[in-house]
């Protein structure tokens, strides 16, 4: 009931194409949904989050969709571009919980 | 000022040595945290410290000793490593988790472990 489930695992996106990654959770209790951007020998940064009570939030070229009946959501990233090349990690926690439990990562190509 | 700062970057060090990772961060986060990452797989949690306090250890083996000196600084001293212990070690801080509103945790670029 912990795990956070992602998908795909890779992904071959074209320049100015959009790239969707999916995560599905099962604990209800989960309260805080970030994604996590990691270039090649550097840490995760925040990308963007979001709470339940929100259904989509965007930031600039980044989008995050999320469906609390079906208890999944995704990230969008409009008009690829090949320095969004990275790995994504999306990411749960609960309330008041210290814990972030992440999915399993998409490494993200983006083709010039 | 939202850096983490880890060092060194990389580590080579044999399986009898003593080392010890460090982390450091001035944002006045209350919380920090030591995290494993294998290649191609998400950070692992393996310590939580809150208030200078071990809140949350996750059954990591004795040869990996944290210590946290002050709210400012977290050490991770290693001794007798395995070669599967080979890993990128991340250290993140944030402010209390546990409070409504805290949310984001700020990475460091992590230190590249090799046990040989």
């Amino acid at each position: 009931q912990q795990q956070v489930k992602q998908s795909p695992q890779s992904l071959i996106v074209q320049k100015g194409g959009i790239s969707i990654i999916n995560c599905a959770y099962e604990n209800t209790a989960f309260d805080y949904f970030p994604w996590y951007q990691q270039f090649p020998g550097k840490g995760p940064a925040l990308l963007i989050a979001i709470r339940p009570d929100v259904s989509e939030k965007k930031e600039g070229r980044f989008t995050i969709s999320f469906n609390k009946s079906a208890k999944q959501f995704s990230l969008h990233i409009m008009d690829s571009q090949p320095g969004d090349s990275a790995t994504y990690f999306c990411a749960a926690r609960g309330q008041g919980a210290q814990k972030l439990v992440f999915g399993q990562g998409t490494r993200l190509t983006i083709n010039p | 000022d939202t850096e983490v700062t880890q060092t060194p970057k990389h580590l080579v060090m044999g399986m009898t040595n003593k080392k010890s990772l460090k982390c450091e961060q001035h944002m006045g986060h209350r919380a920090m945290y030591w995290y494993k990452q294998k290649a191609k797989k998400p950070p692992e949690l393996m310590f939580v410290y809150s208030y200078e306090k071990l809140s949350i250890n996750e059954s990591v083996p004795s040869r990996f000793s944290p210590e946290c000196p002050n709210s400012s600084l977290l050490n991770l001293h290693l001794h007798a490593l395995q070669p599967e212990d080979s890993a990128l070690y991340l250290c993140a801080s944030s402010q209390d988790m546990r409070r409504p509103g805290n949310t984001e945790a700020f990475f460091g670029q992590g230190t590249r472990l090799t046990v040989v």
